[in-house]
């Protein structure tokens, strides 16, 4: 069966410093890989999503960046947080011809 | 583009109360339509899915009628429980399979004992 795995669960950085959040999936190939981002009251926004290595699509203008090094490895990163990036990250997985995603159990970001 | 709209909530019920989650959607094409559940500090779970019009999805007791006519996919369930308890998503899909969704705000459920 696919699993995906993200971490950390935790992280409280403060600002200024880098971040590089990690996901990863098993069970699959080639599967469309996405990251979300959930602030207070105000749903999921899709931040990035890629369908092959090397391929990554930004959904919003941002202080983030996604990478896509492996076919089942996501990275979301920044070079300088800012307080405005704080919130619970989410990392999706769907297959190739899937209508619906599955995700990760999240990482809470605090940036002070 | 597209967009989904959730009920206001949050939303407190008595444990065996009957529930009804109102989800309406705005896209082109057919998309398909879910509802997924956060519980406390962790990720989303998909609780039902419809595919295409009049398709009913139904899980956990849970069920939902994806209404193209009204453009609905209002989430219901006879007798709610204390397990209940959480965040719900209502969600679509691109036309087209893939997994790329858009989701409503959420809205947040507690059932008392």
């Amino acid at each position: 069966s696919q699993t995906i795995h993200q971490w950390p669960a935790t992280l409280v950085q403060p600002v200024g410093s880098p971040l590089s959040l990690e996901c990863t999936v098993e069970g699959t190939s080639n599967p469309n890989l996405y990251w979300y981002r959930q602030a207070a009251g105000r749903g999921l926004q899709l931040l990035f999503y890629s369908v092959g290595i090397g391929q990554i699509s930004s959904e919003v203008p941002q202080n983030l960046s996604a990478s896509r090094p492996q076919d089942r490895q996501f990275i979301l990163s920044s070079k300088k947080l800012l307080l405005s990036d704080s919130g619970f990250y989410l990392c999706a997985w769907g297959g190739p011809q899937a209508y619906e995603a599955f995700f990760g159990q999240g990482t809470r970001l605090t940036v002070v | 583009g597209n967009s989904v709209t959730q009920m206001e909530g949050p939303v407190t019920l008595s444990e065996e109360a009957f529930l009804t989650i109102n989800c309406t959607y705005t896209a082109t094409g057919y998309p398909s339509l879910f509802w997924y559940v956060q519980y406390p500090g962790e990720g989303l779970q998909l609780l039902l899915k419809a595919t295409k019009a009049d398709d009913k999805g139904s899980n956990k007791g849970f069920e939902a009628t994806y209404r193209k006519e009204t453009t609905s996919f209002h989430l219901e369930k006879g007798s709610v429980q204390v397990s209940d308890s959480a965040v719900y998503f209502c969600a679509l899909s691109d036309d087209g399979a893939n997994s790329k969704l858009t989701f409503g705000k959420g809205i947040t459920l507690s059932v008392r004992p």
